[in-house]
């Protein structure tokens, strides 16, 4: 079974341009969450989609948005990039149903190392 | 709001050493506790998920904890190899209806086992 698949692996930007990021869930998976990491503020939640609705978002400026399509794939966007949206952008993925979130845990991707110059 | 420390930031051992890390947090409605492994510039691998109604979980040479009440988890490796090196992080997910997806980390233990 093949595992959550990010795309791009590597990317550099300039200041004020804006990024899409790509993720591919895990066959069967519903839902896709993406975290940013750093050095100083480590591992964020960004925000949760699970049929293509967004059921949890954590706190970040509106730059950083998001969508889910039909197949669960899913894709984040950061507009107006700054140096400090330099960092590994994670996404993670699972079957998402309410009532297993007890046991279930998340399957994550390489991420997507995003440099701002 | 929930948060999540580990300790400590960074160990050391010899190879064959067994070893301790620790995890807190601050919140103790979670629906489980999950230990990761981050090797450098990789994703995360889950290595154990300790679902709020349970006390440990074993798997192979790795043991972990869950102590809801006094809000600590300990992942406890039984003599450590150099594969073993990496990041190891804890992540809570709490409880409620908000928390879809929300997993809120440590800050991670760096794990260095020499031959």
């Amino acid at each position: 079974k093949a595992g959550v698949t990010q795309t791009p692996r590597y990317l550099i930007k300039t200041r004020g341009q804006q990024v899409t990021l790509s993720c591919s869930p895990i066959s069967g998976h519903r839902s896709v969450s993406w975290y940013q990491q750093t050095p100083g503020q480590g591992l964020q939640f960004l925000f949760e989609y699970f049929s293509e609705t967004q059921r949890n978002k954590g706190n970040f400026p509106g730059r950083f948005s998001g969508r889910q399509f039909s197949n669960s794939r899913s894709e984040m966007n950061v507009s107006t990039l700054e140096l400090g949206d330099s960092a590994l952008y994670l996404c993670a993925s699972s079957f998402g149903l309410a009532g297993a979130r007890t046991q279930e845990t998340q399957y994550f991707g390489p991420g997507t190392r995003l440099l701002v110059l | 709001k929930q948060e999540v420390t580990q300790i400590p930031a960074a160990l050391s051992v010899p190879e064959g050493e067994n070893l301790v890390l620790n995890c807190s947090f601050t919140d103790s409605a979670i629906y489980n506790l999950q230990w990761f492994r981050q090797d450098p510039g990789k994703g995360l691998t889950s290595l154990l998920l300790i679902q709020s109604s349970q006390r440990e979980q074993t798997s192979g040479r790795l043991n972990a904890s869950l102590d809801k009440s006094s809000g600590r988890s300990t992942l406890y490796i039984a003599a450590s190899q150099p594969g073993d090196s990496a990041t190891y992080l804890c992540a809570a997910l709490n409880a409620g209806g908000t928390s879809y997806g929300k997993l809120t980390f440590g800050q991670g233990t760096i794990l260095t086992v020499h031959p």
